[in-house]
């Protein structure tokens, strides 16, 4: 069954620096997601993204992120100065092109982000 | 915003028992309510997709049930099984993204 891959599985940085974390949606799928979960905490929303631009942010997703589909198969999330507070497991998702927005969400495995 | 809630947060049953548990939401303002099964060190699986009120969905042991007019949804597990232990998320989807629940983790003893 295609599945959406995430990498890389662990990310630990210091505060300040910038980290990618890259995202192969399924690849039939149009609309793609990220969220995140902040240990104990639910899982949250960042960010949609449609024909190549952005359907809907959160008020997490400030201008210190980004995504981006460089090449029509990668989705990535840019966080550029990282904070302390960045530090959760983030998930890119997609979902299929029917027109219907009952369709599920495919989920990757995440990316653990460790901010240090 | 929608605010989805569920309840209760965790629970432990014995294996082969069954339980039930709840996603609640305050309005009906949304296009489908979807239930997700999360196992530890694995990502999301979808379990159902409902969207209307009544709806009544079976996947095995696994069913689930929406009231959009007074807000909930129930998901049951008849003769819970030690590998059914995982965390329940139940989401609201809108034009343009998904609202999670706080999930309730459900760990069954053997």
């Amino acid at each position: 069954e295609p599945e959406v891959t995430q990498t890389p599985s662990h990310q630990v940085t210091q505060m300040g620096q910038e980290v990618i974390l890259r995202c192969v949606p399924i690849s039939n799928h149009l609309y793609f997601y990220w969220y995140r979960q902040i240990l104990g905490q639910k899982v949250e929303f960042l960010v949609s993204f449609y024909n190549n631009e952005i359907s809907e942010k959160s008020e997490i997703f400030d201008d210190q992120f980004s995504v981006e589909r460089p090449d029509g198969s990668n989705f990535t999330l840019k966080i550029r100065s990282t904070k302390l507070e960045d530090s959760a497991m983030y998930f890119c998702a997609s979902r299929d092109t029917g027109v219907s927005v009952n369709e599920k969400l495919f989920f990757g495995s995440g990316t653990q982000l460790s901010v240090l | 915003i929608l605010n989805v809630e569920q309840s209760p947060q965790s629970l432990h049953v014995q294996e082969g028992d069954s339980t039930n548990f709840t996603c609640s939401f305050p309005s009906s303002n949304f296009y489908a309510l979807h239930w997700y099964r999360w196992e530890t060190a694995k990502s999301p699986e979808a379990l159902f997709v409902m969207t209307l009120n009544g709806d009544e969905k079976k996947k095995g042991r696994i069913s689930a049930t929406l009231n959009t007019k007074e807000g909930y949804s129930y998901l049951y597990i008849k003769g819970s099984q030690p590998e059914d232990s995982a965390t329940y998320l139940c989401a609201l989807s809108g034009t343009y993204k998904y609202i999670f629940g706080t999930g309730t983790r459900l760990k069954v003893l053997a």
